[in-house]
């Protein structure tokens, strides 16, 4: 089974601020893929990035940046220089590698909210 | 940019009536899936469809839900006949072969009432 946990419920900053979101996950497959989601206030799921299990590569997308760590199962994104328009609900998620790698496990989302 | 499209944008029903959401993939996508989000919650993994059949689908897609791609291009979830806990927020989406990357609909929110 697939599981995968954001503890951090809600996270808020202010503007300018880093801030890290955390991903742990669990899965018995030896290969997979991680995943980022965005949700912002007007409701879509819009995809950040993925990552293959076998791919540890650090990976930076302008102010986005994620840290993936086989040996802890984490898979964390940061984001420095918060802006207001990162205010969203941010998903984790894992599948396994294969070609059905659309059925995602999700996390429980954080809200992060970034003040001006 | 391609994009996946569903309707109704909102759908407000009785509870016990049969319900269809409609979904237009990525025309080159080849695995279709419906998600569901209950408010507040998670994304939840209904049912994955590839080559006109379903391929996967989770406990929770019981015998009330079917999926169906009745014309090559729309993908149809049927709830038939809806409960107070039917409503969500149901996302389709489409990836490629293989890649993983869910390419998501606005939605499509559900009120059973």
């Amino acid at each position: 089974a697939q599981k995968v946990t954001q503890a951090q419920t809600e996270i808020s900053v202010v503007e300018k601020e880093d801030v890290t979101l955390d991903c742990v996950y669990e899965t018995r497959d030896t290969t997979y893929y991680l995943f980022w989601y965005k949700q912002p206030p007007s409701g879509e799921l819009v995809f950040l990035i993925r990552r293959n299990s076998f791919d540890e590569q650090n990976e930076i997308s302008g102010r986005y940046s994620w840290n993936f760590q086989k040996s802890t199962s984490s898979f964390n994104f940061t984001i420095t220089a918060s802006q207001v328009v990162d205010s969203a609900v941010y998903f984790c998620a894992l599948s396994a590698y294969n070609t059905n790698a659309g059925k995602s496990t999700f996390g429980d989302g954080t809200t992060l909210t970034v003040k001006p | 940019e391609p994009e996946v499209t569903q309707t109704p944008s909102h759908q407000v029903t009785q509870m016990g009536q049969e319900v269809i959401l409609r979904c237009v993939p990525i025309s080159n996508h080849l695995y279709f899936y419906w998600y569901r989000q209950i408010l507040g919650q998670k994304v939840e993994f209904l049912v994955s469809f590839y080559n006109n059949e379903i391929s996967e689908k989770s406990e929770i897609f019981d015998d009330q839900f079917s999926v169906e791609r009745p014309d090559g291009s729309n993908f149809t979830l049927k709830i038939r006949s809806t409960k107070l806990e039917d409503s969500a927020m149901y996302f389709c989406a489409s990836t490629p072969e293989g890649t993983g990357e869910l390419f998501f609909g606005e939605g499509s929110r559900l009120t059973v009432l």
